[in-house]
This record gives structure tokens, C-alpha cells and sequence, in this order.
């Protein structure tokens, strides 16, 4: 079964704290593997894809990495405004599957 | 702003009723998606919509119904309301139906059923 998971569930940075976000999954013919940032109350909005093992995407602070069980979002030297809830997706055939996301806390 | 509209905002009812959501995807996008999102489950993926057609269906319950119309705004129907139903409706959009694209979301409709 297509499954997404991402860990923690919730983190605490100090700003100028780096750290890394993971999301591991399974899914039948990868087609693609999405994150997607979301503030409180709106919708997701999209940050990167990244579609083969090796392939990295960076963004400011964020970048994201990808292996063929996994992908990392690495955050540097974060502020508070990059709190926020983290959402990983992959594709396969049909549909996008979503984890249920990372929680970021950035103190200033 | 990612280009989909949303309405309402905010919908508060009563169990046992019906309501219907509203979506106008991004210009030009064919491929209209809804999800559900509450706070212990995450984004769960409902329908999907390709031109006017489903394509994939999910988690939906059969209380709860879609469709798209030729103008390819899509409108979700939720009846026999119960209080489980209380969460954040999204609406996301993409050009094809390749699921290689990325999703366009639109704001969400809260829905509280009292």
C-alpha cells in the first residue's frame, strides 16, 4: 500500500537552529514527491519537486533532498517566519498521498 | 494567491444536513481535486476530476458526492451531516492529469457541523 510518513511530528528551532525534516515513503512507481508548506487555517503551497533518487531543489533556507526510500527537507539557519507545517507528498499512478506533516516552531 | 477560489470560507450547520462546497480551479487547469483535512488525519484525498470526468476516487464516503461541469468549476455535495464531517475541505487544481504536476490549493471551506 502507497504510505506516507514524516518525522517529527512536531519540532521547537531557536532561530538560526538548522535541522532537517524527513519523510519516508512507499509507493508504486514514483512519479513524483512534492513538499508543500502550510500556515494556519490556508492551503498548502508548493515548494519543490523532485522526481529521481540524488535529485536536490533548493529555496532560500529549505532545501530538499531525495533518495529511493526517503527525502529530506533541510532547514538552515531558520526564522520565525519559516513556522509553519511541512506536508510531503508522492505520486504514483493516480493520486497524491500526503503525510500528515512536520510542525515547525521557529522561537526567535 | 495560487489561483483556485473557494466559497464559502466558512459553512456552520446542523447534523443530518446538506451542504455543497465550491470550487473554480486555477485558468486554463483541467484536473480538479478535493481533500479533507481534520486535525488528527491530515490532507485525506477524496475525488478527482479530469474534464468533466472522474478519474480517482478515495477516501469518500458515499454520503458525499462530486462533479465537474463543463465550465470546470467543481462543487462537492455533503448530506446526512455528522459531527465527524467537521473539518477543512480543499480544493487544488493541476493542468492534465499527469501526476507528475505540482497542485495549486485553494483556501479551504471550514466546515462546522453542530
Amino acid at each position: 500500500e502507497d504510505q506516507v510518513t514524516q518525522s517529527p511530528e512536531a519540532l521547537r528551532l531557536q532561530e538560526g537552529e538548522s535541522s532537517s525534516l524527513n519523510c519516508s515513503y512507499t509507493v508504486s512507481g514514483l512519479r513524483g514527491l512534492f513538499w508543500y508548506r502550510q500556515d494556519p487555517g490556508k492551503g498548502p503551497e508548493f515548494l519543490f519537486t523532485l522526481y529521481s533518487a540524488g535529485e536536490e531543489k533548493e529555496k532560500e533556507r529549505l532545501k530538499a533532498t531525495l533518495t529511493k526510500k526517503e527525502s529530506f527537507l533541510h532547514i538552515t539557519a531558520p526564522k520565525p517566519e519559516d513556522s509553519a507545517t511541512y506536508l510531503c507528498a508522492v505520486t504514483g499512478t493516480y493520486k497524491y498521498i500526503f503525510g500528515t506533516g512536520t510542525r515547525l516552531k521557529v522561537l526567535a | 494567491d495560487s489561483g483556485v477560489t473557494q466559497t464559502p470560507k466558512h459553512l456552520i450547520t446542523a447534523t443530518g444536513q446538506r451542504v455543497t462546497l465550491r470550487c473554480s480551479p486555477r485558468s486554463g487547469d483541467l484536473s480538479v481535486y478535493w481533500y479533507q483535512q481534520s486535525l488528527d488525519q491530515g490532507l485525506q484525498f477524496l475525488i478527482q476530476y479530469y474534464n468533466g470526468e472522474e478519474r480517482a476516487k478515495g477516501n469518500i464516503l458515499e454520503r458525499f458526492s462530486a462533479q465537474q461541469f463543463p465550465d470546470l468549476h467543481s462543487e462537492l455535495n455533503l448530506s446526512s451531516l455528522e459531527l465527524g464531517d467537521s473539518a477543512l475541505y480543499f480544493c487544488a487544481s493541476s493542468p492534465t492529469v499527469a501526476t507528475n504536476e505540482k497542485l495549486f490549493f485553494g483556501s479551504g471551506t471550514q466546515l462546522s457541523v453542530l
